[in-house]
């Protein structure tokens, strides 16, 4: 079986300030991360994925994550918040054989004070 | 091009109508698959197509649910007899088929209360 924890149901931080939203999984077999970023009454946007390679990806609107095997961590960052990246963000996985479905997080909302 | 759309983008229906939801994905992708996302139970997969078979039907919740996929497009999603726990966001995604291609392009969803 597969599992997300996203342990914040929101975090808060101020604008131009660093943002880092937490997610660790369990899988059994190789990991495939992903983020993806939910607006309101819209469905989900991808962000960036970690499949194999470089432990930190760069994706989207200058989020990055930091792929980490041993603390079985995948933890989205930007270095500078913007009030626009106030959304709800799931983290997801799956395994790289075998089943295709993704296994998402509960979701953590982001706001972004001015 | 055009991404993954659903339709219709909301649905009100009675106690124990049936009902249909339409998925087009994105042209040439013959990886489809449906989502719910629930208040109570946060996202979780339902069926995963690739072309018109469906290997992997394993979260549909009960025999009520159901899907389809012809030529290889549009897919639609049918619950009979709904309930009111099927209110719901249900999303349609797509991606390429192939073993390498790992992203999945969600749609807008289409929100259904069962009244």
């Amino acid at each position: 079986a597969q599992s997300v924890a996203q342990p914040e149901d929101q975090v808060n931080v101020a604008e131009g300030n660093p943002l880092t939203v937490k997610c660790t999984y369990s899988v059994s077999g190789n990991p495939y991360l992903f983020w993806y970023v939910q607006y309101p009454n819209r469905g989900l946007q991808f962000l960036l994925k970690y499949i194999t390679g470089d432990n930190l990806v760069k994706g989207s609107y200058g989020f990055e994550a930091e792929f980490n095997k041993s603390q079985t961590s995948f933890h989205l960052k930007k270095p500078s918040a913007l009030v626009s990246d106030s959304a709800l963000y799931f983290c997801a996985v799956r395994v790289d054989t075998g089943r295709r479905a993704l296994t998402f997080g509960s979701g953590t909302r982001l706001q972004v004070q001015p | 091009g055009a991404g993954v759309s659903q339709s219709p983008s909301n649905k009100v229906t009675e106690k124990g109508k049936d009902v249909e939801l339409r998925c087009d994905p994105i042209s040439g992708h013959t990886a489809l698959y449906w989502y719910r996302q629930s208040l109570g139970q946060g996202l979780e997969f339902l069926i995963y197509f690739q072309g018109n078979s469906a290997p992997d039907k394993s979260g549909l919740p009960s025999d009520r649910f159901s899907a389809e996929r012809t030529g290889g497009s549009v897919s639609t999603l049918t619950i009979q007899r709904t309930q009111q726990e099927d209110s719901a966001v249900y999303l349609c995604a797509s991606s390429l088929g192939t073993e390498s291609a790992h992203t999945q392009y969600f749609g807008p969803g289409t929100r259904l209360t069962v009244l």
